[in-house]
């Protein structure tokens, strides 16, 4: 599975849009990008995934580069609860296996 | 979205003994359900994986002697930690998948052995 890239940490105001980057730049074609968070203590939760069309769903919006090689999660009104480590996942689903990285921890700000 | 449900959230044991965690998918059959472990302010690492009716996958660097790993039906996954050592307390958690699609995460096991 390709390896992703993310920045370690940010921040965001409360009510606006958090827009988290993950770069994958070796990523094949039959591999999709799933997003999943952690809050502190708990077990992970999944986001949303896709494959190359950009996605959405109830809790956040998947934007994938035309080639594939980056993605952007956005959390279009970030609250206190989404204050959580993300993590974005390539995988190609034959295992079903999903290898974490450091993921990004986003504070969310009052 | 699916819950699996992870018994107990936490235990306590000594140094020597045994201990079972539960892993239960309450409202889906799992064909796939997945063991890993977590340090603090560590990411999650991937144990193993069990699929129904088969032996368990382990990763590598995981003493599958030592991590007993039982999958037993559609709905249930066991993990056992057998003769338990200070450096195996960690947060255990399971997740829960349907023929590969997205995982669905327990809420973990706290272990400490003394």
């Amino acid at each position: 599975d390709a390896k992703t890239t993310q920045p370690p940490s940010m921040d965001c105001a409360e009510g606006r849009a958090a827009n988290l980057p993950c770069n994958h730049s070796t990523i094949s074609g039959n591999e999709y990008v799933y997003w999943y968070r952690q809050i502190h203590s708990q077990g992970p939760q999944y986001i949303i995934h896709g494959l190359k069309n950009n996605e959405t769903n109830e809790m956040a919006s998947l934007i994938i580069t035309e080639d594939r090689k980056s993605s952007t999660l956005i959390l279009p009104h970030a609250t206190l609860r989404d204050t959580a480590v993300y993590y974005c996942i390539v995988t190609s689903g034959n295992t079903g296996k999903l290898i974490f990285g450091q993921g990004t921890t986003l504070q969310v700000k009052p | 979205g699916a819950v699996v449900s992870q018994h107990p959230s936490w235990v306590i044991c000594k140094s020597g003994t045994s201990v079972k965690i539960e892993c239960r998918s309450l409202d889906f059959q799992a064909t796939t359900m997945f063991w890993y472990r977590q340090f603090p302010k560590q990411s999650l690492m991937l144990m193993a994986t069990s699929n129904e009716g088969s032996k368990a996958t382990y990763e590598q660097g995981v003493e599958k002697d030592k991590f007993l790993i039982n999958h037993a039906s559609l709905t249930l996954s066991t993990l056992t930690v057998t003769s338990a050592h200070p450096e195996d307390s960690s947060f255990y958690i399971c997740s829960a998948s349907f023929a590969r699609t997205e995982q669905y995460f327990g809420p973990g096991t706290r272990l400490t052995v003394t």
